[in-house]
């Protein structure tokens, strides 16, 4: 069965300070894996995917499938940054979320 | 293209009303996805269509609720009838094919008082 695991509900970081959103999966096959984000008031959008590998807004995420992990990560935190960060897993044709990360960055 | 279009925006019904979701996917896209979003348990895949046909209807918690894709412009998801607990915001998201992201619409926030 398909899952995906966002272990924080919330994530409190210093303006500037290093982000590291967690993402676990769990999926027999080769999954496509993806990170969403919803800022205040606007629709889910894609961040990024891994099969991309580029870094959007100063996001990264590396798709370790030894670890089955999927971790976003931004080197300094910004405050227009804070949202709500959704981890998804698109397998046999259906995309999956986790239950989300809302990431506060404090000033 | 206006993206994906979900009617109506908001939605407050009484207990026991029945209640008709919209959506209409982005031109050209083949899947199309139904999730509910609530605090507890974040979103939600509810069901998914792939070429206007019913795939995974799995999640969707019960018989009360049902979802139509009558062609590949349109889909209703339906509440019948509606109890408090189904208070959440309803999103629809289209996506062109395996693999691919899926796009979504500004969702629908339903109350059921």
């Amino acid at each position: 069965a398909q899952r995906v695991t966002q272990p924080e509900k919330l994530l409190s970081v210093f303006k500037g300070a290093p982000v590291e959103l967690k993402c676990n999966y769990s999926y027999s096959g080769s999954p496509e894996l993806f990170w969403y984000v919803q800022y205040s008031r606007q629709r889910l959008q894609l961040l990024l995917r891994h099969i991309s590998r580029e870094s959007i807004k100063g996001f990264t995420a590396d798709l370790n499938k030894g670890e089955t992990s999927f971790h976003l990560k931004k080197p300094f935190a910004q405050e227009e940054d804070s949202a709500m960060y959704y981890c998804a897993l698109n397998g046999d044709d259906k995309i999956i979320f986790g239950k989300g990360t809302r990431l506060h960055i404090l000033p | 293209d206006a993206g994906v279009i979900q009617s109506p925006r908001h939605e407050v019904t009484e207990m026991g009303q029945e209640v008709t979701l919209r959506c209409k996917p982005i031109s050209g896209h083949n899947s199309l996805f139904w999730y509910r979003q609530t605090m507890m348990r974040g979103l939600e895949l509810l069901i998914y269509f792939n070429n206007n046909v019913p795939i995974d209807d799995s999640g969707m918690p019960e018989d009360r609720f049902s979802a139509k894709m009558p062609n590949a412009s349109f889909s209703t998801l339906k509440i019948q009838p509606s109890e408090p607990r189904d208070s959440a915001v309803y999103f629809c998201a289209s996506s062109l094919n395996q693999g691919a992201e899926a796009f979504f619409g500004q969702g629908t926030r339903l109350t059921v008082v």
